[in-house]
């Protein structure tokens, strides 16, 4: 069935530094990709998305582009801020959404 | 901004009791999802429905769970008896549901529960 392999944290960094956590996938159709954010005490707020092969999905600095070839949907961010600590999900929709385990990102100052 | 609501947000119960979560999705929006997060997981689909059918609960633990949508609009997942491997976060989630287009789902804050 449709899976998603995430890389496991805790992701730990310092105010500025960049930020890449891989997603890669396996489907036997053409899913959309997603990368879900879930802040403290808070439910899953969708991120950004690609619908297709070479989509690049970008919201709030954050960007991930859709590869067919390495099946990926890497996250990343250039400059990562305090508020940016969170656990992220990378997740799949082919008729279902299926997510990954999660990232625990902390952001130091 | 409209919202997903449910409640109650934490829930203390002890095993075999019988629990209730309650789900109110954005109006209009004929998708209703509820999912399990185990801490240090992802969600997973416990069942969906569309206005009130249930169309995949393939996951559900029919032996204990149980999932309502009466008239289209809020929802209830229902656990009895409760097991200490029921802990976990009960999210819901809801979408306008239009085929065959891209519904983005929106997500509640979830119910903690905590099975003693």
């Amino acid at each position: 069935g449709d899976s998603v392999t995430q890389m496991e944290g805790p992701v730990t960094l310092s105010e500025e530094a960049f930020l890449t956590i891989n997603c890669t996938y396996t489907a036997t159709g053409y899913p959309s990709l997603f990368w879900y954010v879930q802040y403290p005490g808070e439910g899953l707020q969708l991120l950004l998305k690609a619908t297709k092969a070479d989509d690049k999905g970008s919201n709030k600095g954050f960007e991930a582009t859709y590869r067919k070839e390495t099946t990926s949907f890497h996250l990343e961010k250039g400059s990562v801020q305090v508020s940016d600590s969170a656990v992220y999900f990378c997740a799949l929709d082919d008729y279902k959404l299926s997510f990954g385990a999660g990232t625990t990102v902390t952001v130091r100052a | 901004e409209a919202e997903v609501a449910q409640s109650p947000r934490y829930k203390i119960t002890e095993k075999s009791q019988a629990v209730a979560f309650w789900c109110d999705p954005i109006s209009g929006h004929a998708t209703l999802y509820w999912y399990r997060q185990i801490l240090g997981q992802g969600p997973e689909l416990l069942v969906q429905f569309q206005d009130e059918s249930v169309v995949d609960d393939s996951q559900l633990p029919k032996d204990r769970f149980s999932a309502e949508r009466l008239k289209g609009v809020d929802s209830t997942l229902k656990i009895q008896p409760a097991e200490l491997g029921d802990s976990a976060m009960y999210l819901c989630a809801s979408s306008l549901g239009q085929e065959p287009y891209y519904n983005e789902q929106f997500f509640g804050p979830g119910t903690r529960l905590t099975v003693l």
